[in-house]
């Protein structure tokens, strides 16, 4: 079966250190990777996703995610963490090898910048 | 360009009833699919929608259903509510071509007292 899953529940960081959320999946052909954001009483924004090619994905707002088939992770990073990125964040993932276009999400992490 | 839109904003409804949510896709996208996120969860997967035809459903009940409409917009019914279908309930748009990217609307919160 399908699933992702987000190791912490919770991330603190320093606002100008460098961030990283964790994911780590579970299909049973290629993956199709993604990160999505939730502010409060928000619906989920789109950040990045890995289909093919480079292992290094740059998406939005500065973030960027190493996909990493061997230790089979997908982890989401930011240079330099912003008191504005403090969000939920959700990896989700979709088989490669099923039909159909749902996405599995992991239960969250959530992220606190401090200034 | 409008983005997904989602009509009721909040709903508090009673065990046993039955409740509509709408949701309007993104200009241009073919595709809608429903999720439900509990409380401090993710969302799950409920069903999704391309040509008028349920194309991927995931475990959810019958009493889940839902119905796409020729200008592609959605409806999600859920009928005999249970306290534990409280839960904001997600839709996302996407072109049928190019799945990969799915657009969030803001959510229905449904309460069910």
């Amino acid at each position: 079966a399908q699933s992702v899953a987000q190791p912490e529940d919770q991330v603190n960081v320093a606002e100008g250190n460098p961030l990283t959320v964790k994911c780590t999946y579970s299909v049973s052909g290629n993956p199709y990777l993604f990160w999505y954001v939730q502010y409060p009483n928000r619906g989920l924004q789109f950040l990045l996703k890995y289909i093919t090619g480079d292992n290094l994905v740059k998406g939005s707002y500065g973030f960027e995610a190493e996909f990493n088939k061997s230790q089979t992770s997908f982890h989401l990073k930011k240079p330099s963490a912003l008191v504005s990125d403090s969000a939920l964040y959700f990896c989700a993932v979709r088989d490669g090898g099923q039909a159909g276009t749902a996405l599995i999400f992991g239960k969250g992490t959530t992220l606190s910048v401090s200034s | 360009d409008a983005g997904v839109t989602q009509s009721p904003t909040h709903l508090i409804k009673t065990r046993g009833q039955q409740v509509t949510l709408r949701c309007s896709p993104k200009s241009g996208h073919d595709t809608v699919s429903w999720y439900q996120q509990a409380l401090g969860q993710g969302p799950q997967f409920i069903f999704q929608y391309y040509e008028e035809e349920e194309r991927q459903r995931g475990n959810f009940p019958d009493r889940f259903s839902g119905h796409q409409f020729p200008n592609y917009s959605s409806e999600l019914n859920v009928n005999a509510l249970l306290l534990g279908d409280s839960a904001l309930y997600l839709c996302a748009s996407s072109l049928s071509y190019s799945p990969y990217e799915q657009y969030f609307g803001p959510g229905t919160r449904l309460t069910v007292t």
